[in-house]
């Protein structure tokens, strides 16, 4: 069973620090890794996709992804009051181009 | 604008009654999903269809029946066999699946919610 893995939080920062979102996966053989943003009550909406090692910048947004390690990570700078949502991390393994698999989300707090 | 509409928003079921759930895109993607949420958990598969006329499981599909006679429609039937009904169900689409390169990605729809009485 392939499995993502979220710490469920809630993390509450204050207003302008850093929150960080952790993501670990089962299975060294995936391809694709996305974080989601979903408000209470609404549907997911994508933040960022990675493919590759490394880090990928988006505005505020920083995805990092080290695939020997399994575990992918979601950096909000400048963190706002309207980042209070929770954080999906899912992942397309290898062989499941139709699939992907989630986590059960991290809930972040931003405090004013 | 395009997009995807999942109606109805709220549902009430009675125990033992079928009930369809619309899904309708305009973003003319050739895979579309059926995904049900409970309260603190992830998204889970229930069904997913990469053609018109064809169709797969996905992780928890028993109780659960779909059609996509349409490219532009995926419903999905909730069956009085599915014992614990209630939940927050998405329908996505995708354009050709999830390519390696993350090229393609999943656009969800507004959700419905299903309550059993």
């Amino acid at each position: 069973q392939k499995e993502v893995e979220q710490n469920s939080g809630p993390l509450s920062v204050p207003e302008g620090a850093i929150a960080s979102l952790n993501c670990t996966y089962s299975d060294r053989v995936s391809q694709s890794f996305f974080w989601y943003r979903q408000y209470s009550g609404k549907s997911p909406e994508l933040i960022m996709s990675i493919y590759s090692n490394g880090d990928k910048e988006d505005g505020r947004f920083t995805a990092q992804l080290n695939k020997a390690s399994q575990y992918v990570s979601l950096l909000i700078r400048d963190s706002q009051p309207s980042d209070s949502a929770t954080y999906l991390c899912a992942v397309n393994y290898q062989g499941s181009n139709y699939k992907l698999t989630f986590g059960k989300g991290t809930l972040l707090t931003v405090n004013p | 604008d395009g997009g995807i509409t999942q109606s109805p928003k709220y549902l009430f079921r009675k125990e033992g009654q079928n009930v369809t759930l619309s899904c309708e895109q305009n973003l003319n993607h050739d895979a579309m999903y059926w995904y049900r949420q409970d309260p603190g958990q992830g998204l889970r598969l229930i069904y997913y269809s990469q053609i018109v006329n064809d169709f797969q499981k996905g992780d928890i599909a028993e109780g659960y029946s779909v059609s996509r006679e349409k490219k532009e429609s995926f419903p999905l039937t909730v069956t009085s066999a599915q014992k614990n009904p209630t939940a927050f169900y998405l329908c996505a689409s995708s354009n050709s699946g999830l390519s390696p390169s993350g090229a393609n990605v999943l656009t969800f729809g507004a959700g419905s919610r299903l309550t059993v009485l």
